[in-house]
């Protein structure tokens, strides 16, 4: 069975400082790997995705993330945080059938 | 990308009725649709899986007499919770999806804020 670990809950950061959210997938199958993004109150917004091919995929927002099958990893980076970029992060698996696995979330809290 | 529409964005209803959720897709059509339900603060757990003209498959520990699901044509996928309490109040999200886009991502809805009083 597919899982998404997220390793970190919360990640307090200040405002333009890098940030680096983790996330772990587990599956005996080819995967595609997303991010999400949901504001408070709000659906699901998709950062970026992970299809096949190049293994830094860049997304909205300037976020990006490295796909490395290795370390089964799939994490979440940004050079440079805003405010507006405090918000709810999933990481999310689906192995070809579009069911999609999420992981817990880590909270992104950007600080003046 | 596509557009996936739920409604209504919010409801309140009473102990003991019913409450029907819709979820669309506007702009494409789709053979398999998603429910997510969302408690307070965490993640987004697989309720069902909705195929368009069959029986939805439930996830283990999803009560499917309490949470019915139709899908009825390739644009809209219902969610009825019947007999509603306090402990259904949540955040329920679709996702819609269809092999024939040719992309490998399901798109979701914006999600109905569910609260039983």
């Amino acid at each position: 069975a597919q899982s998404v670990t997220q390793l970190d809950s919360q990640v307090p950061v200040f405002e333009e400082a890098p940030v680096e959210l983790r996330c772990n997938y587990s599956s005996s199958v080819s995967v595609y790997l997303f991010w999400y993004v949901q504001y408070p109150n709000q659906g699901l917004q998709l950062l970026l995705k992970y299809l096949s091919g190049s293994t830094l995929v860049k997304g909205i927002n300037g976020f990006e993330a490295e796909f490395n099958k290795s370390q089964t990893s799939f994490h979440l980076r940004k050079p440079s945080v805003h405010i507006s970029d405090t918000a709810e992060y999933f990481c999310a698996v689906d192995t070809g059938g579009f069911k999609t696995i999420f992981g817990a979330g880590t909270r992104l809290f950007v600080k003046a | 990308g596509a557009v996936v529409s739920q409604h209504p964005s919010r409801v309140i209803c009473k102990s003991g009725t019913s409450v029907k959720i819709e979820c669309r897709s506007l702009d494409f059509q789709a053979t398999t649709m998603f429910w997510y339900r969302q408690f307070p603060k965490k993640s987004l757990m697989l309720m069902a899986t909705s195929n368009e003209g069959s029986k939805a498959t439930y996830e283990q520990g999803v009560e499917k007499d309490k949470f019915l699901i139709n899908h009825a044509s390739l644009t809209l996928s219902t969610l009825t919770v019947t007999s509603a309490h306090p402990e259904d109040s949540s955040f329920y999200i679709c996702s819609a999806s269809s092999p024939d886009r040719g992309s490998m991502e399901a798109f979701f809805g914006q999600g109905t804020r569910l609260t039983v009083v």
